[in-house]
């Protein structure tokens, strides 16, 4: 579990805020996404980046702003975030963005994310 | 197209029973298969991934998983279930020429001693 980290692994933020989610991988991979995860829907993706470029944004509210600096490290910017972005906040890694098990994701713990 | 069904929503076993969670795919082209467990307030945990060399896969934790591709299945099993199995367990397909990972909408397991 201490191959991808996620901090904080709790946030409450009010609508006005401005916030940052940070991952870090610790794997080697080329690869990082972040997901979100909301309470009785499925597993939804975000974004894609692949050595630093984002490769798929999946149609997000401008109101989160990914950077990737490095193939190590990503971050979600949040602000003036809305209640219904309440849920979990996952990041994953893989290899690369390649066919086959290279494509195996590897997620860190999450952040609970609550707007009030 | 890639899809994946998982057919069960909720699953209960005794402790010491064996597990059996299904899922069924659907891809136009050979798949990548995977299956992914969350215990609460964790992250997915990869189990064990398909690759074509061999259609029995062994995971971790005592889990394996059959393809069969005359049936489109991919069940995930464990000879003896654990307490700390409990948890939620995603079937998770990928394409051949995509790089997006396609999940089930989740099976939870729960284990009674």
């Amino acid at each position: 579990e201490t191959g991808v980290t996620q901090t904080p692994r709790h946030l409450v933020m009010g609508m006005t805020n401005k916030k940052s989610l940070k991952c870090e991988q610790h794997l080697g991979h080329n690869a990082m996404y972040w997901y979100k995860q909301s309470a009785k829907k499925p597993l939804e993706l975000m974004f894609v980046y692949n050595f630093k470029e984002q490769t798929e944004n999946n149609s997000v509210p401008s109101r989160f702003s990914p950077e990737c600096p490095n193939s190590s490290h990503l971050f979600l910017h949040l602000h003036t975030l809305q209640p219904e972005d309440s849920a979990l906040y996952l990041c994953a890694s893989s290899q690369d963005l390649g066919a086959g098990p290279s494509k195996a994701q590897y997620f860190g713990p999450g952040t609970r994310l609550l707007v009030l | 197209a890639q899809s994946v069904t998982q057919l069960d929503s909720h699953v209960s076993v005794s402790e010491g029973t064996p597990v059996l969670l299904r899922c069924n795919y659907s891809s136009s082209y050979s798949p990548s298969l995977f299956w992914y467990v969350q215990h609460p307030n964790k992250g997915l945990q990869l189990l064990l991934k398909y690759t074509s060399a061999a259609t029995l896969v062994k995971g971790i934790n005592g889990f394996e998983a059959e393809f069969k591709k005359s049936e489109t299945s991919f069940h995930l099993t464990k000879p003896s279930a654990h307490m700390s199995d409990a948890a939620e367990y995603f079937c998770v397909v990928s394409g051949y020429n995509t790089d997006k990972l396609i999940f089930g909408t989740g099976t939870r397991l729960q284990v009674f001693p």
